[in-house]
């Protein structure tokens, strides 16, 4: 079953912060953050494990919350560049390699 | 470092027909997973190929087939293309063994069933 993202659309003016929710109603290994821009292929923003291990770009943060089965990701200071689609995808086994199941994605849009 | 490439880039097939897709990992991954993107839709797991076998399949019927070559690329097939194909094919490729399973995508196919 997929997760759930939430919200679906946030608008942001430059500078200003967000947060995008992932919940699965399955329990996790790990959670997977990606952002894709129209048209283009989704990219690698963080991972985040059981446990609490965690590996992602110095500028984008997150949590992950093994017993509720949440995931948060924290955009702070937004830009320009930050405005697409962000997915969180969901791992249920720690197999290498192994599936990532997706929310249906939230829209941000950055203004000036 | 190359990353992961994808060919084509966009196909137009009709109905009935059948079409191949192509995926090169990104350079020292073994590992190759097929998605489908809906627009609008995250992207839904197709199947998964390591050391050359499906090890792990989605729901999707067996119109859609793989294949993973000893140099670790991967096509993808689909038989009796039905309009409700036509969506972007991304590839990810990751490599076994690793601590954090990083999956980076390719640039996708737009396949359009007419």
């Amino acid at each position: 079953q997929q997760p759930v993202q939430s919200p679906q659309a946030v608008i942001l003016r430059e500078g200003e912060d967000a947060v995008i929710n992932c919940s699965s109603s399955k329990a996790l290994y790990s959670v997977h953050w990606y952002r894709q821009k129209h048209g283009e292929a989704p990219v690698f923003l963080m991972i985040l494990l059981k446990g609490g291990e965690q590996k992602g770009h110095e500028k984008i943060s997150a949590s992950f919350n093994e017993k509720k089965q949440q995931s948060s990701l924290y955009l702070t200071a937004s830009q320009l560049s930050y405005s697409g689609t962000y997915f969180c995808g969901t791992e249920t086994s720690g197999t290498s390699g192994s599936r990532l199941t997706f929310g249906e994605g939230t829209q941000l849009t950055v203004n000036p | 470092d190359a990353g992961v490439t994808q060919s084509p880039t966009h196909l137009i097939k009709t109905r009935g027909q059948q079409v191949t897709l192509r995926c090169s990992p990104k350079s020292g991954h073994d590992t190759v997973c097929w998605y489908q993107q809906a627009l609008g839709q995250g992207p839904q797991f197709i199947f998964q190929y390591y050391e050359e076998e499906e090890r792990q399949r989605g729901n999707f019927p067996d119109r859609f087939s793989g294949h993973q070559f000893p140099n670790y690329s991967s096509e993808l097939n689909v038989n009796a293309l039905l309009l409700g194909d036509s969506a972007l094919y991304l590839c990810a490729s990751s490599l076994v063994g690793l601590t954090y399973n990083e999956q980076f995508f390719g640039p996708g196919t737009r396949l359009t069933v007419l």
